[in-house]
C-alpha cells in the first residue's frame, strides 16, 4: 500500500463544476504538498500545508491531521484547470525530509 | 529568469552509454533533489543534497550518481544506461525555512 493514496484516479467535469480531489496518507507524513502537472509536463507547487486550510484564487486545500486526510477543491472549474494533480506527503528522515508522492489525479474539464 | 533549470530538456541515447543531466537553481536554496517519473507518471525520490552532502539515497542503482559542484548545482550522472532508465527526471530545490519545493522543467531521457 502506497504511503500516499489519492482518489479518484481520473476525473472528468463540465466547466463550472465544483471539483474535489482526496488524499489519504500514512503515519510519519508531517506536511502535504499539492502539485499540478501541466499537460506539457511542468510541475508547479500549489499548496504546502500542515494544518487547517489554504486558499489561492479558485483553489482551496484542507487537511485533517487526525484523520490523515487532505482535499483539494477547485471552484468554478475551467478547461485550463485540466492537468494532473498530485498529492505528496513530506516525510522527515534524519535531518532532512523528502516527498512521497501519490499516483496523481488526472482532471479533464470540458467546455 | 528560471528559478530551477535543467539541461538538456530531451536526451536520446543508446544502451550502455554514459550521460549527465545538469540542474541549476538561482533561489539560494540549501537542498536539492532528483526525482524520477516513470512511464505511468509516478514520481519517486532518487536523491537529495544539502550543503553538498548526500542526505537521502533511496534504493537506486549505483549507476546513478549525483554530483554537486556547489550549492546551486546538482547534476545527475548515469553510467551504462539501460532501457529501464527511460523516464522523465525532475530536479527540485527547497529552502531550509520552508517545505515548499520548486521543480525544474524535467528532462525526458529515452534509452534505445
Amino acid at each position: 500500500k502506497n504511503e500516499v493514496e489519492q482518489s479518484p484516479q481520473n476525473l472528468t467535469a463540465q466547466e463550472g463544476e465544483f471539483i474535489t480531489i482526496n488524499c489519504s496518507y500514512s503515519v510519519g507524513i508531517s506536511a502535504l504538498h499539492w502539485l499540478q502537472q501541466h499537460p506539457g509536463g511542468g510541475i508547479v507547487s500549489l499548496f504546502m500545508l500542515s494544518s487547517g486550510k489554504k486558499k489561492h484564487g479558485r483553489l482551496i486545500a484542507t487537511i485533517n491531521i487526525q484523520e490523515k486526510h487532505s482535499s483539494l477543491h477547485i471552484t468554478a472549474s475551467h478547461p485550463r484547470d485540466s492537468a494532473v494533480y498530485i498529492c505528496a506527503g513530506y516525510r522527515w528522515g534524519g535531518s532532512q525530509g523528502n516527498l512521497i508522492f501519490g499516483k496523481g489525479t488526472k482532471l479533464s474539464v470540458k467546455p | 529568469d528560471t528559478a530551477v533549470s535543467q539541461t538538456p530538456k530531451y536526451l536520446v541515447t543508446q544502451m550502455g552509454n554514459d550521460k549527465s543531466i545538469k540542474c541549476e537553481q538561482n533561489l539560494g536554496h540549501d537542498t536539492m533533489y532528483w526525482y524520477k517519473q516513470d512511464s505511468k507518471k509516478f514520481l519517486k525520490i532518487m536523491f537529495s543534497y544539502n550543503n553538498k552532502e548526500l542526505i537521502i539515497n533511496e534504493t537506486v542503482p549505483n549507476r546513478f550518481s549525483p554530483k554537486s559542484p556547489d550549492k546551486a548545482h546538482l547534476n545527475l550522472h548515469i553510467n551504462s544506461l539501460e532501457l529501464g532508465d527511460s523516464a522523465v527526471y525532475f530536479c527540485a530545490s527547497r529552502a531550509m525555512s520552508t517545505d515548499t519545493q520548486y521543480f525544474g522543467p524535467g528532462t525526458r531521457l529515452t534509452v534505445l
